[in-house]
Parts: structure tokens; C-alpha cells; sequence
């Protein structure tokens, strides 16, 4: 029973380049949400999407946008990179019909850095 | 405004010592509250998962409590080990509905030290 996949593991971008971070929830899961986590910080909420669509976003610009894909993976975009967007990014995946107890599964991250 | 704090920020014991981590939280309405691990550069892991009716959880040597009353939370470690060493993160569920949202304390980083 695969957990929660994400590629690449370490990202090295130049600032105003943009980025797509890959997610692959756990086996069975059908909702997946996208957390920024910055050095020595919990994690911040960007959004989750379920059915192909953006259920609730948190305090993120228009430049963090996702998508998911039918077989219930996930992308992140950021465009226009900031050095403020150097984090570690995590994907978490859950199950719809179990919303109400919010257990999620959090894949390994993928490191970002802007220079 | 929902917040979830931790304290302390750090904390550096020595192996076979135990060790308590204080949650404080306003967050409403409250749905569940647990407790991750999260060693560095990887993803959170979950500990311990309680409800409102829930004062106790315990998963092996670690042991959480939680005061419904006065919105306090406590991850206690016994018997450290080196491999204890990691972020402990607690995260408040608030539902309001048929969404939701996880609420994220900024983690306690912990040191075990031989």
C-alpha cells in the first residue's frame, strides 16, 4: 500500500521562474491539500482540491495555483518565484467520506529553494 | 482569531530524561486535536489524535492529554532516545459545516542528546 509520493525532492529555482511540484495521494485517498512549511515554522495551508476542484484556499496569492487530476493526483504551481517562496512543500492526502475526523497523510515534502 | 501556540520553542534533554510539550489553543468550534512528529526535511507523522471527550491518548512512550476546559494540550515523553529528536507539532481540526481546516501550531524542535 503505497503512502503519499511527491516529486522531486529537492528544487533549485532562480527568482521570476515559475515551478510544478507533483503529488501522488495514498492508495484510496481522494483529496489532496498542499501545505508551505518554512524553516523552523508549522506548516501554512494553500488549498485542497477534491474532484478536480479547489475546495478552500488559504492566505496564498493568485501566482500558488494547483490542479488534480483525475486518478486523484496533484500539482502546485508557482509562478514568478520569490526568495520568499523557499520552503518545504507538503502534500497531504485524505478521504472525502472522513472529512470530519481531517486525518491526512503527508507525503516526505519537496524542498525549494529560490536564489 | 483560531491560533494554535506551543511552547517551549526548543528544547534540549538528555537520553533516558522525559520531556512535556505544551499546546495552548483558541480555535473554534474545536473538532480534534493531535499530535505529529516530524523529523527535519521530511513529512509530519501522526501521533496521537483526541477528541473533545478525550483527556488521555497514549502510542507507546508518548502520552498526550487534553483540557477541553481550558484549551490546553500536553505531549509527554518518557524514557527519551535519541531517535526522539524532531519537531512535535500540534494541530487543532476545526469543522464548521461540511468543510473544515487544520489549524498549526509553529512546532516545538526537541534535542536528545546522549
Amino acid at each position: 500500500d503505497a503512502g503519499v509520493t511527491q516529486s522531486p525532492t529537492h528544487l533549485i529555482k532562480t527568482r521570476g521562474q515559475q515551478v510544478t511540484l507533483r503529488c501522488s495521494p495514498k492508495s484510496g485517498h481522494d483529496t489532496v491539500s498542499w501545505y508551505q512549511q518554512a524553516l523552523g515554522q508549522g506548516p501554512q495551508f494553500i488549498f485542497q482540491y477534491y474532484e478536480e476542484e479547489e475546495r478552500q484556499r488559504g492566505n496564498f496569492p493568485d501566482r500558488f495555483s494547483g490542479h488534480q487530476f483525475p486518478n486523484y493526483s496533484s500539482e502546485l504551481n508557482v509562478n514568478a518565484l520569490l526568495l520568499g517562496d523557499s520552503a518545504l512543500y507538503l502534500c497531504a492526502s485524505s478521504l472525502a467520506s472522513q472529512r470530519r475526523t481531517y486525518e491526512q497523510y503527508f507525503g516526505p515534502g519537496t524542498r525549494l529553494t529560490v536564489t | 482569531k483560531n491560533q494554535v501556540e506551543q511552547s517551549p520553542q526548543s528544547l534540549i534533554i538528555l537520553e533516558g530524561k522525559n520531556c512535556t510539550l505544551q499546546c495552548n489553543y483558541t480555535v473554534s468550534p474545536f473538532s480534534n486535536l493531535r499530535w505529529y512528529k516530524q523529523d527535519t526535511g521530511r513529512g509530519p507523522v501522526s501521533l496521537t489524535i483526541m477528541t473533545f471527550s478525550e483527556n488521555t491518548k497514549s502510542n507507546g512512550r508518548y502520552t498526550a492529554t487534553l483540557d477541553a476546559d481550558t484549551k490546553q494540550s500536553s505531549l509527554h515523553i518518557t524514557a527519551s532516545q535519541l531517535s526522539d529528536s524532531a519537531s512535535y507539532i500540534c494541530v487543532v481540526a476545526s469543522n464548521s459545516g461540511n468543510t473544515g481546516k487544520l489549524i498549526f501550531g509553529q512546532g516545538t524542535t526537541l534535542q536528545v542528546k546522549p
